[in-house]
C-alpha cells in the first residue's frame, strides 16, 4: 500500500533558527496535507498542496509540493517557542473506489532549546 | 474546538476486557476516521466509515470493530485488550472522502487515552 516517510523524526534546533521536515512517498500523490500536533494535542491541519511545484506560505511557514508529486516539505524560518510539536505530513489513501483517507508520515518531532 | 467529540477522554481497564469508544463528528460530516497513535508513534489509520457505511480499512486487528450509525456518530469498539493496546485513539471527521484533490481536511477529535494494565 501507499507509504509516507518523513525525516528527521527528531529536530533539536535553538529558538531563532529555521527547521526543515521532509515528506517522501513510494508513489504519486494527487495532493498532500500537513497537520501540527502540539505536545497533549490533537493533530490540526496547516495546509493543503494540490499542484505539482506548488509553493504555499504562511507567515513564517512554507510549505512546498515536489514536481514529480512525491515528495514534500515544510520550512520554518527563526523558530518561536510556539512552534513546538510534531509534524505530520499526509498522503491520500487508494481503493479501488477511489481517495479514502489519509495515510500519515510518522512526523517530525521540533523541539526547541531556549 | 474541532467540533469533533470523543467519550471517554481517558479510559483504564485490565487485560482481557473489552471496551467501545465512542465519536461525534462536526455538524454536517459525513466521513469518520479512526486512527491509533502510540507513544513516539504516527497516526496509524484504523478505519474509516462514509455516511454509514465501511468505506476503507487500515491495520485493523481482528480483535477491534467500529461502526458508524445513522446520526453518523461511530463506535470503536476494542475486546479482549492486550497492554500493547494501550495508545491514544483519535477519531476525525471530514465532509467527503478526505484525501481527494478537493475534499479539504480532517477534524480531530482531543482523543481518548486508553491504559490497559
Amino acid at each position: 500500500g501507499q507509504q509516507v516517510m518523513q525525516i528527521p523524526q527528531y529536530q533539536h534546533v535553538q529558538e531563532g533558527e529555521d527547521f526543515t521536515t521532509y515528506c517522501n512517498s513510494s508513489t504519486t500523490l494527487s495532493n498532500i496535507q500537513w497537520y501540527k500536533q502540539r505536545p497533549g494535542g490533537h493533530p490540526v491541519f496547516l495546509i493543503q498542496l494540490v499542484k505539482s511545484g506548488e509553493v504555499k506560505k504562511q507567515k513564517r511557514l512554507t510549505f512546498q509540493f515536489g514536481e514529480a508529486k512525491k515528495n514534500s516539505s515544510l520550512h520554518i524560518t527563526a523558530t518561536q517557542t510556539t512552534d513546538v510539536g510534531t509534524y505530520f505530513c499526509a498522503g491520500p489513501m487508494y481503493s479501488g473506489g477511489g481517495a479514502d483517507g489519509l495515510t500519515f508520515g510518522k512526523g517530525t518531532h521540533l523541539i526547541i532549546q531556549p | 474546538d474541532s467540533g469533533v467529540t470523543q467519550t471517554p477522554k481517558h479510559l483504564i481497564t485490565a487485560t482481557g476486557q473489552r471496551v467501545t469508544l465512542r465519536c461525534s463528528p462536526r455538524s454536517g460530516d459525513l466521513s469518520v476516521y479512526w486512527y491509533q497513535q502510540s507513544l513516539d508513534q504516527g497516526l496509524q489509520f484504523l478505519i474509516q466509515y462514509y455516511n454509514g457505511e465501511e468505506r476503507a480499512k487500515g491495520n485493523i486487528l481482528e480483535r477491534f470493530s467500529a461502526q458508524q450509525f445513522p446520526d453518523l456518530h461511530s463506535e470503536l469498539n476494542l475486546s479482549s485488550l492486550e497492554l500493547g493496546d494501550s495508545a491514544l485513539y483519535f477519531c476525525a471527521s471530514s465532509v467527503g472522502l478526505a484525501g481527494g484533490p478537493n475534499t479539504g481536511e480532517l477534524f480531530f477529535g482531543e482523543g481518548s487515552r486508553l491504559t490497559v494494565l
